[in-house]
């Protein structure tokens, strides 16, 4: 069965900070793909990355870098230099292609950015 | 940017009510889904619907629940009978190809239920 597990429930930074959001999945599958969504307080849910489990490159797009390690079963995303605006609940997802693709979330992690 | 709307943005209920969701998915999209969020917790699966069939439900989709493409562009969860812990906020998503795995699904921005 698959599972993802974002251990930390609330973080709180000061604007300028680099902050590190973990993310740990289980699967038995050799394909898979692991998705980060933002939700921001007007409570919408906003596609960030997906990423399939046959590239570990990492990726960078603006201020957003996610770092994807198969050896530890983690993909962890990074927000440098953080904004006001990056506040919001980041959720880490795993679909398996072995299964019904059908993506579990984890719990999401509250991101407070403070001015 | 096409977009997944729906509609209304929040709805109150009577519990023992039927109330229906109102989704329309991104136009070429083939895939519809629908998901629920009790509040402050995850995000959880609900129903995949392709070629006008359920092709997964979870557990938490019972009989209380149906889904309908009522039209090309509509895509409705419908609950016969609200339950007080019904309230949530339910999100629709769409995808272009694949069920959900292969291709990323795109969600709207959801409708909150409150059921009194």
């Amino acid at each position: 069965a698959q599972k993802v597990t974002q251990a930390q429930t609330e973080i709180s930074v000061v604007e300028k900070e680099d902050v590190t959001l973990d993310c740990v999945y289980e699967t038995r599958d050799t394909t898979y793909y692991l998705f980060w969504y933002k939700q921001p307080p007007s409570g919408e849910l906003v596609f960030l990355i997906r990423r399939n489990s046959f590239d570990e490159q990492n990726e960078i797009s603006g201020r957003y870098s996610w770092n994807f390690q198969k050896s530890t079963s983690s993909f962890n995303f990074t927000i440098t230099a953080s904004q006001v605006v990056d506040s919001a609940v980041y959720f880490c997802a795993l679909s398996e292609a072995g299964g019904s693709y059908i993506p579990t979330f984890g719990r999401g992690t509250s991101l407070i950015v403070h001015p | 940017e096409p977009e997944v709307t729906q509609t209304p943005s929040h709805q109150v209920t009577q519990m023992g009510q039927e109330v229906i969701l109102r989704c329309v998915p991104i136009s070429n999209h083939l895939y519809f889904y629908w998901y629920r969020q009790i509040l402050g917790q995850k995000v959880e699966f609900l129903v995949s619907f392709y070629n006008n069939e359920i092709s997964e439900k979870s557990e938490i989709f019972d009989d209380q629940f149906s889904v309908e493409r009522p039209d090309g562009s509509n895509f409705t969860l419908k609950i016969r009978s609200t339950k007080l812990e019904d309230s949530a906020m339910y999100f629709c998503a769409s995808s272009e190809f694949q069920r959900g795995g292969t291709d990323t699904q795109y969600f709207g921005p959801g409708t909150r239920l409150t059921v009194l």
